[in-house]
């Protein structure tokens, strides 16, 4: 089924490891995001790509870097993972029709760092 | 900054009954307004996609009406059912190829 692709779905790490949340879309989007949703905060965005080669920082940037791979693929990356960074990350992309911007969001991926 | 609040932040009705949640936005030269929906453990769903220059936009059972004046929209959900529980969230785009600023979303508990 066309749409955004997060993987993976669950990860837990221990303080101070790295790793890389991937989210690949198949809807040929211009412009994707990372976004963390935390109990009683809402989804604040991390980066965001508005298009392949650009990347601008969100509310939320520190301790998280991006990559946009190619046109279909955006990644985030924790270098050294806190707690703090325990959270749901959603990956979403979005495109401009005639009455604005559609977005198609991931499942989401549940981070837990110990 | 553009700040989204969501009122209520938790709603229970019973089965058929008709409802409203309310957004409201802080700053009102938005470029759209957007209402989604979340299920438990899901990702979110578009539901609803306001223009700037609209008043309100219908899909079935949902209404959304925007008042961009007042900061304010709110989302009509008729003839409520069980399968209408999930959270609802309210976004907003600033201009054009911004990203939206979401609210905190209503979750919302419909009783059989």
């Amino acid at each position: 089924n066309a749409g955004v692709t997060q993987t993976p779905k669950f990860q837990v790490l221990k303080t101070g490891q790295s790793m890389t949340l991937q989210c690949a879309q198949d809807m040929n989007h211009n412009s994707m995001y990372w976004y963390r949703q935390d109990p009683g905060m809402g989804l604040r965005l991390i980066y965001y790509s508005a298009s392949e080669g650009t990347t601008d920082k969100g509310e939320v940037p520190n301790g998280y870097n991006v990559s946009r791979l190619n046109k279909r693929e955006f990644s985030l990356r924790l270098e050294s993972a806190a707690p703090s960074q325990t959270s749901v990350y959603f990956c979403a992309s979005s495109e401009r029709y005639n009455l604005g911007y559609g977005y198609t969001f991931g499942s989401g991926t549940r981070l837990t760092v110990v | 900054k553009q700040e989204v609040t969501q009122i209520p932040a938790a709603l229970s009705v019973p089965e058929g009954e008709n409802l409203v949640l309310n957004c409201s936005f802080t700053d009102s030269a938005i470029y759209n307004l957007q209402w989604f929906r979340q299920d438990p453990g899901k990702g979110l769903t578009s539901l609803l996609l306001i223009q700037s220059s609209q008043r309100e936009q219908t899909s079935g059972r949902l209404n959304a009406s925007l008042d961009k004046s007042s900061g304010r929209s709110t989302l009509y959900i008729a003839a409520s059912q069980p399968g209408d529980s999930a959270t609802y969230l309210c976004a907003v785009e600033e201009s054009g190829n911004t990203p939206l600023v979401f609210g905190k979303g209503t979750r919302l508990s419909v009783i059989a």
